[in-house]
């Protein structure tokens, strides 16, 4: 069974630019997370998608958004990049059931020059 | 909001046992995590407490007490390999959206020395 795919692994922008992450779940999986990971916050949660809709937002700015699609592929989108959002950003996907653990991907490393 | 804490940092010796504590203030509480994320990769799934007590899986433990706000990954017999960041991961239900949050502390690395 494949994990959860994340393209592309590294990104470089500039301040003001605009950039979108992709997430493929592990099949079956319809619960898609987003988290930014920084070495001083550690990981912090942005959102969560299910069927489709947004079912969780973390405190992030709204140029941080996301959507999901029928087949739980989900995108990321970033608009008017700053030099803080140089991070590593996680997907993770589960499935339903309290106990179930999120299966992460390797993450999209985002630098910001 | 919730608010997990973790150490920062550990070092024990290879073949040792070392104990790294989390502890949660939260409402709604719905299970704890613990992760593994070694240096440049993902974090990996290692236990899941929902009730008090120990879970046992190999040379990890995983123990919840849920009065106290508390748990702690116990790792027995120390390996290099076993060289990581420890990740806390409270998950909790928004009664407001329905839906549940999973809150990771900052983790604690630790460091496996011969």
């Amino acid at each position: 069974k494949a994990g959860v795919t994340q393209t592309p692994r590294y990104l470089i922008k500039t301040r003001g630019q605009q950039v979108t992450l992709s997430c493929s779940p592990i099949s079956g999986h319809r619960s898609v997370s987003w988290y930014q990971q920084t070495p001083g916050q550690g990981l912090q949660f942005l959102f969560e998608y299910f069927s489709e809709t947004q079912r969780n937002k973390g405190n992030f700015p709204g140029r941080f958004s996301g959507r999901q699609f029928s087949n739980s592929r989900s995108e990321m989108n970033v608009s008017t990049l700053e030099l803080g959002d140089s991070a590593l950003y996680l997907c993770a996907s589960s499935s339903e059931g309290g106990s179930q653990p999120q299966h992460f991907g390797d993450g999209t490393r985002l630098s910001i020059l | 909001g919730q608010n997990i804490d973790q150490p920062t940092e550990m070092t024990a010796t290879e073949g040792a046992i070392v104990q790294i504590n989390c502890t949660y203030q939260t409402s709604g509480f719905n299970g704890l995590f613990w992760y593994q994320q070694h240096a440049g990769e993902a974090p990996t799934f290692l236990s899941y407490n929902v009730l008090d007590g120990l879970e046992e899986k190999g040379r990890f433990s995983s123990f919840l007490s849920r009065s106290k706000g508390y748990s702690y990954l116990l790792l027995k017999e120390l390996q290099m390999k076993d060289s990581a960041s420890y990740l806390c991961a409270v998950r909790d239900l928004d009664s407001g959206a329905g839906s549940y949050q999973l809150t990771f502390g900052k983790g604690t690395k630790l460091s496996v020395i011969p």
